[in-house]
């Protein structure tokens, strides 16, 4: 199993509303990653997962709320978001590095209202 | 300051030809990590290669190949008789060890290459 399965594929919220994305790997894989990309750019780092351990949050705003509730599971919490929130999420996984690349999902695309 | 800079925004080529990605990365770190990465219209991001730093090896994989350069520092992609399924946009990114086993990634800002028939 070389995958990385990301659910919902798409996503519509208010602005008001409550969400979760969710992200799996079995892998074996001790790194996870957030990553955030808006239409015709590339994307970019939000949070990495080592060992079930947040390490890297690259400032973001607190409307999003990561969780890693084992080795195989990231989550991403989401609250009160903004239009401008609207993107394409994509979560990854790797090995330890040196050894692995990071493999990513196909991601949630969400729209919020 | 970590950066990827991939000069060309689009390329269009006709089936068949051959064509090279540009990518050209800054980093002050002496351990590093350079990839490519394809993303076709469906959204899913596919690893094609990393390369460490110190391994300047060039990849050859089927109908792409990679060519790194560190004096230019460069990492070149070059697909020989391109097909329509090569149609994407294809991002190189910079890594580096970011503790406990993890990467940190900057992309560059990605090349839409599209292959006509």
């Amino acid at each position: 199993d070389t995958e990385v399965t990301q659910t919902p594929k798409h996503l519509v919220m208010g602005m008001t509303n409550k969400k979760s994305l969710k992200c799996e790997q079995h892998m074996g894989h001790r790194a996870m990653y957030w990553y955030k990309q808006k239409a015709k750019k590339p994307p970019e780092l939000m949070f990495v997962y080592s060992y079930e351990k947040l390490s890297i949050n690259e400032s973001v705003p607190s409307r999003f709320s990561p969780e890693c509730p084992n080795s195989s599971l990231l989550n991403l919490h989401l609250h009160a978001l903004q239009p401008e929130d609207s993107a394409l999420y994509l979560c990854a996984s790797s090995q330890d590095s040196p050894f692995g690349s990071p493999f990513f999902g196909s991601g949630t695309q969400l729209s919020v209202l | 300051a970590q950066k990827v800079t991939q000069a060309q925004t689009e390329i269009s080529v006709v089936e068949k030809e051959d064509v090279t990605l540009d990518c050209v990365y800054e980093t002050r770190d002496t351990t590093y990590y350079l990839f490519w990465y394809k993303q076709p219209p469906s959204g899913e991001l596919v690893f094609l290669i990393r390369r460490n730093s110190f391994d300047e090896q060039n990849e050859i994989s089927g109908r792409y190949s990679w060519n790194f350069q560190k004096s230019t520092s460069s990492f070149n992609f070059t697909i020989t008789a391109s097909q329509v399924v090569d149609s994407a946009v294809y991002f190189c990114a910079l890594g580096w060890g970011s503790g406990a086993g993890s990467y940190q990634l900057t992309f560059g800002k990605g090349t839409k290459l599209s292959v006509i028939p």
